[in-house]
């Protein structure tokens, strides 16, 4: 099956600084990727994605870059802040849906 | 902003019992999952469906479990003889579309098995 790795598994920043987030996967057919937001306690939320034609997409504060020949996409947090802190997972659409290990971002005020 | 919902928002049930967990997708969605989240774990994929009919299924969704879009607007997931490990966050989603998509999810259906 799939094999989905995030690296790292937990991340402490200080805020304002930049965290950054990276998803490794193994599924050749994945031509989509996302990442969801995930408080505690709370729904996954999608906070950006991109497809397998672009490189890259900004949103703001949050950016996610794709290299689809190494098959591995990161998410990009600038100037972060305390309520950005949650579990950020990564998603990549290919013949299955699997999520990636989560990472635990903490930004400390 | 259209939102996916689930009932019970918490069932607390015995070891064996069958649970019937149900979700209403956003209406003009055409694909729908479920997904469970074991405390602390990650989201993990059991099914999804389309056209009244399981489209893919994991590992983790065996005879146990089955899903039904009884009507127009209801889709629901059965777990016919609860065991401990199924103790998790049950979570819905929908999308328009099965790839490519962004999925919606549901706030989530806590499952305690006793």
């Amino acid at each position: 099956g799939e094999n989905v790795e995030q690296h790292p598994s937990t991340l402490s920043v200080q805020e304002g600084d930049s965290a950054v987030i990276k998803c490794t996967y193994s599924d050749s057919a994945s031509n989509y990727f996302p990442w969801y937001k995930q408080e505690l306690g709370k729904r996954p939320q999608l906070i950006i994605d991109i497809r397998s034609n672009v490189g890259e997409k900004k949103d703001q504060r949050i950016a996610v870059t794709l290299n689809k020949t190494a098959k591995h996409f990161s998410l990009h947090i600038t100037e972060t802040q305390p309520e950005d802190s949650a579990v950020y997972f990564c998603a990549p659409n290919g013949n299955q849906f699997y999520f990636g290990t989560g990472t635990s971002l903490t930004v400390i005020p | 902003e259209p939102e996916v919902t689930q009932t019970p928002s918490h069932q607390v049930t015995q070891m064996g019992q069958e649970v019937i967990l149900r979700c209403v997708p956003i209406s003009n969605h055409l694909y729908f999952y479920w997904y469970r989240q074991i405390l602390g774990q990650k989201v993990e994929f059991l099914v999804s469906f389309y056209n009244n009919e399981i489209s893919e299924k994991s590992e983790i969704f065996d005879d146990q479990f089955s899903v039904e879009r009884p009507d127009g607007s209801n889709f629901t997931l059965k777990i016919r003889s609860t065991k401990l490990e199924d103790s998790a966050m049950y979570f819905c989603a929908s999308s328009e579309a099965l790839r490519g998509y962004e999925q919606y999810f549901g706030p989530g259906t806590r499952l305690t098995v006793t």
